[in-house]
């Protein structure tokens, strides 16, 4: 199984601020990456597929990027209904995976 | 809108048996596969499996091979997950998540709302 691990596990932040949260694959999986967002109760919601695209609905402040191994997903300006746990994951290849979880947290 | 309304929480035994239904509205119920997804409580997700909405096929991650079976009713539009010989590590909560058209391929852009499986002596 393809293993994803996500960088860092939490971090603390202002409203306003620029976050970058990275994920980095066991093995190349070109750009099957995608990018949820999970507030406490709740069930995750799609952000990024294709490791750089934007789903319906989304913020434009959300933005994706990288291919191969190693991504990133970026928030421009940490809103308050942002502080949340993002996962990672995987549609490469059977069975998708999720990175372990990074809670963004507010400072 | 599309909706996926799941079954409410239960709790069971060790030993025993859960079932748990998935019914989607507001759109082509089988076009779209379905897929499972646990949180085991202040844990991250795992993924358990899909099913063919129209076919009824499925595939399941190794670690429930032979303890889980996800099946349809496309006459009601709704998936369910079976899940057997239940531990005290499979509470959890259990999300349903609408799959690709056409595709067994993870790419979740509905959930349900999930069900809490407590399972307890």
């Amino acid at each position: 199984d393809i293993q994803m691990t996500q960088s860092p596990s939490s971090l603390s932040a202002s409203v306003g601020d620029r976050v970058t949260i990275t994920c980095r694959a066991s093995q190349s999986i070109s750009t099957y990456l995608i990018w949820y967002q999970q507030k406490p109760g709740k069930a995750p919601n799609l952000l990024i597929y294709g490791a750089s695209s934007l789903q319906s609905g989304v913020p434009s402040r959300f933005s994706g990027s990288g291919s191969g191994t190693d991504f990133t997903l970026t928030i421009s300006s940490l809103q308050p209904e942002d502080f949340a746990v993002y996962y990672c994951q995987h549609s490469y290849s059977s069975p998708p995976t999720f990175g372990q979880g990074t809670k963004v947290e507010i400072k | 809108q599309v909706q996926l309304m799941q079954s409410e929480a239960e709790v069971r035994k060790p030993g025993a048996s859960v079932k748990v239904s998935c019914k989607a509205s507001e759109y082509a119920f089988t076009d779209f596969y379905m897929h499972w997804v646990r949180q085991a409580p202040g844990q991250g997700l795992e993924w358990m499996g899909w099913i063919n909405t129209n076919t009824g096929g499925a595939s399941y991650a190794q670690k429930f091979q032979g303890r889980v079976t996800m099946t349809r009713d496309t006459s009601i539009s709704t998936a369910y997950l079976d899940l057997s010989s239940l531990r005290s590590d499979d509470t959890a909560v259990y999300f349903c998540a609408r799959g690709l058209r056409g595709s067994y391929h993870l790419r979740a852009d509905f959930w349900g709302q999930g069900t809490l499986v407590t399972v307890s002596s």
